[in-house]
């Protein structure tokens, strides 16, 4: 089973709602990650997480929370999102064990996403 | 922040054509790799090429890579109007543990039947 998936599909919030993005992997990796992809640009990490421990934070605004309740699942809350927010929200895992991946290939599996929409 | 840049931004071609897109990066780097985007989807690795090699192949795709000159290219060949796509490079950063991708700008590849 190679399949990241994400949930849901399509979701559309206003700017007072509070939401929440999943992601799940069986595949026994432990490192996942959150991306935002803005349409014909290339994805743009926004956390990383490394046994279930936060381990990559790129300047994110606080209005997006990650949670990693255990090693299959990568939760991002959202509250008191912009218009601007409005994008593709892409989840992907990869082995973060070296002994497992000792090159470093650092392989990810992408989730098909969820487009948001902040009215 | 993106790693470096792809040209070209878009690129047409017939089926049956060859599809040749480049890359550039800026830092030293391990490995550089390559995913495709369906319009609207989630990317798929297609391929990874470590930096003390030059050039790998799998199936239709060919890569090669100079580290000198810092640059890549994917070549496509015998393109089909399924390969219609965004293509991305990809460079590995370490950082403790975790390791991040770092994407170029991409090519929008669009495969006319």
């Amino acid at each position: 089973d190679t399949e990241v998936t994400q949930t849901p599909k399509h979701l559309v919030m206003g700017m007072t709602n509070k939401k929440s993005l999943k992601c799940e992997q069986h595949m026994g990796h432990r490192a996942m990650y959150w991306y935002k992809q803005k349409a014909k640009k290339p994805p743009e990490l926004m956390f990383v997480y490394s046994y279930e421990k936060l381990s990559i934070n790129e300047s994110v605004p606080s209005r997006f929370s990650p949670e990693c309740p255990n090693s299959s699942l990568l939760n991002l809350h959202l509250h008191a999102l912009q218009p601007e927010d409005s994008a593709l929200y892409l989840c992907a895992s990869s082995q973060a064990d070296l002994r497992r991946d000792p090159t470093g290939k650092n392989i990810q599996y992408f989730g098909a996403g969820t487009r948001l929409s902040v009215l | 922040s993106q790693q470096g840049e792809e040209d070209p931004q878009a690129l047409s071609i017939q089926e049956g054509e060859n599809a040749t897109m480049n890359c550039s990066y800026k830092t030293s780097i391990n490995n550089l790799q390559w995913y495709r985007q369906n319009s609207g989807r989630g990317l798929v690795h297609l391929i990874l090429i470590r930096s003390n090699e030059r050039e790998k192949h799998s199936g239709r795709l060919r890569v090669t890579l100079d580290t000198s000159k810092k640059s890549s290219s994917l070549l496509i060949t015998a393109s089909r109007a399924a390969d219609t796509a965004s293509y991305f490079c990809a460079t590995v950063r370490f950082s403790g543990s975790a390791r991040q991708l770092t994407f170029g700008s991409g090519t929008q590849l669009t495969v006319l039947p």
